[in-house]
């Protein structure tokens, strides 16, 4: 009984590089949501997704960052040419579809940018 | 922009004693309100939850007091132990909505 799974724990990125963060749900949830928590700050929201669908991304920044559910397969959050600012935890939360309405996080992709 | 609203940033608080975070939202349409431990490392973990037809929740040491013409909601923790010792975070969603907003944490350190 696996909870949400992301990888890489840790990911270290030069500046103008590509980071690609994974989060594998819960099985049976269909809902994921990337929250995004700086040093000393709280959980920023970022995306919420579906499969193969973007329900609400008003979190995400508009250049360089996307986010992408598929049918087959995790949940994927890309940065594109990665700036040192962009260095953060990436949590990704779970969900059931209809149901009790607390997320279940996995352990979250420690970036840095240097 | 900030939905929710807590404070104190962090606490301190001897062992044995209370805990309380206090959390303010202004959204009425929010009626699922969770805090969340987290420690360091860890991703966030889901501790307790209240809906606003209750104005009390209780699960062990931890209770959640919900204010709903205040719009405002805490948490206790009785009994303060030093493996209580992590960041704390309410949150609200609206109805029937996935989208979960935080407050920004507090700190919790309980001294043996």
């Amino acid at each position: 009984n696996a909870g949400v799974m992301q990888n890489p724990r840790h990911l270290v990125r030069r500046r103008g590089q590509e980071a690609r963060l994974r989060c594998s749900p819960m099985k049976g949830h269909s809902h994921v949501y990337w929250y995004r928590q700086l040093p000393e700050e709280g959980l920023k929201f970022m995306v919420y997704l579906q499969k193969e669908n973007i329900i609400d991304e008003s979190g995400m920044p508009k250049e360089r960052f996307s986010a992408e559910f598929p049918k087959e397969g995790p949940s994927i959050l890309r940065i594109q040419q990665v700036v040192r600012g962009d260095s953060a935890a990436y949590f990704c939360a779970s969900s059931p579809r209809g149901a009790e309405r607390g997320y279940t996080f996995g352990s979250g992709t420690r970036l840095t940018v240097v | 922009q900030q939905q929710v609203k807590q404070s104190p940033q962090s606490l301190i608080v001897q062992k044995g004693g209370i805990s309380i975070i206090n959390c303010a939202y202004e959204n009425t349409a929010f009626d699922y309100f969770p805090w969340y431990q987290q420690f360091p490392g860890k991703g966030p973990a889901l501790l307790i939850a209240i809906r606003p037809d209750v104005s009390e929740k209780k699960e062990g040491r931890f209770t959640i007091s919900f204010n709903k013409s205040a719009k405002q909601f805490s948490l206790h923790i009785m009994d303060s132990q030093p493996g209580d010792s992590a960041t704390y975070f309410c949150a609200a969603t609206p109805y029937n909505n996935n989208d979960m907003r935080f407050g920004a944490g507090t700190r919790l350190t309980v001294k043996p």
